[in-house]
């Protein structure tokens, strides 16, 4: 079954302590990408990854990191969490960047207190 | 960043009742494309639109890319409780920059 994988669903941490959420896919998809979406924001975009070791700053990238070391997995590295990281966490992958459907990952809500 | 514009923001219904939301946007849009996302899961692709004007369906639901490429509608007939969650819409810049509406989010009263 094709699809997008994240780990953890649920994670809630304190500030300043360092933490990845994993995401992989199986759809050997080059495009990749890291959002938070938040109550009347929508989607935002964190980064995204064209390629291996290709990434890119989305729009609201700040004290966020991300790797892509093999095509299937896109980790997001918060080093520092603070409080205002507290979001639903959402990873991404597609044929390409902009037009191709992308498939959503389930979700990682994250709290930072 | 440059954001859609998404209204109403939520919509209480009674089953049986047609919905309507609509995208606006100030910049011009290479594609638009409508999500739904159920509780506790991620967005998943509902409707696609490559052309201005373009009106395409997928079941009971329409979509239409507006003339001016600035914004898209979609409309829901006939709404039936699996039809809660909330509705994005997103564009597609012609630099490839995807964009996402803030969503609506639909309760359907059975």
């Amino acid at each position: 079954e094709a699809q997008v994988t994240q780990n953890p669903r649920y994670l809630i941490t304190v500030t300043g302590k360092k933490l990845t959420v994993t995401c992989s896919q199986n759809m050997n998809h080059e495009y990749m990408s890291w959002y938070r979406q938040d109550p009347g924001l929508g989607l935002r975009q964190i980064y995204y990854s064209m390629n291996v070791e290709v990434t890119d700053k989305g729009d609201v990238p700040e004290g966020y990191k991300v790797s892509r070391k093999e095509k299937r997995n896109f980790p997001l590295i918060l080093e520092s969490p603070s409080p205002n990281q507290t979001s639903l966490y959402f990873c991404a992958s597609s044929l390409s960047r902009g037009v191709d459907e992308q498939y959503f990952g389930p979700g990682t809500r994250l709290t930072v207190t | 960043g440059q954001q859609l514009n998404q209204s109403p923001q939520s919509m209480f219904i009674q089953e049986g009742e047609d919905v309507s939301m609509n995208c606006t946007s100030s910049s011009i849009f290479n594609t638009w494309l409508w999500y739904k996302q159920d509780p506790g899961e991620g967005p998943v692709l509902l409707i696609a639109l490559y052309k201005a004007g373009e009106l395409t369906s997928n079941g009971r639901l329409t979509a239409q890319f507006g003339i001016t490429r600035k914004d898209s509608f979609l409309n829901i007939s006939a709404s039936i409780p699996s039809d809660v969650g909330i509705y994005f819409c997103a564009g597609d810049l012609f630099n490839n920059d995807m964009r996402f509406g803030a969503g609506t989010r639909l309760t359907v009263k059975p």
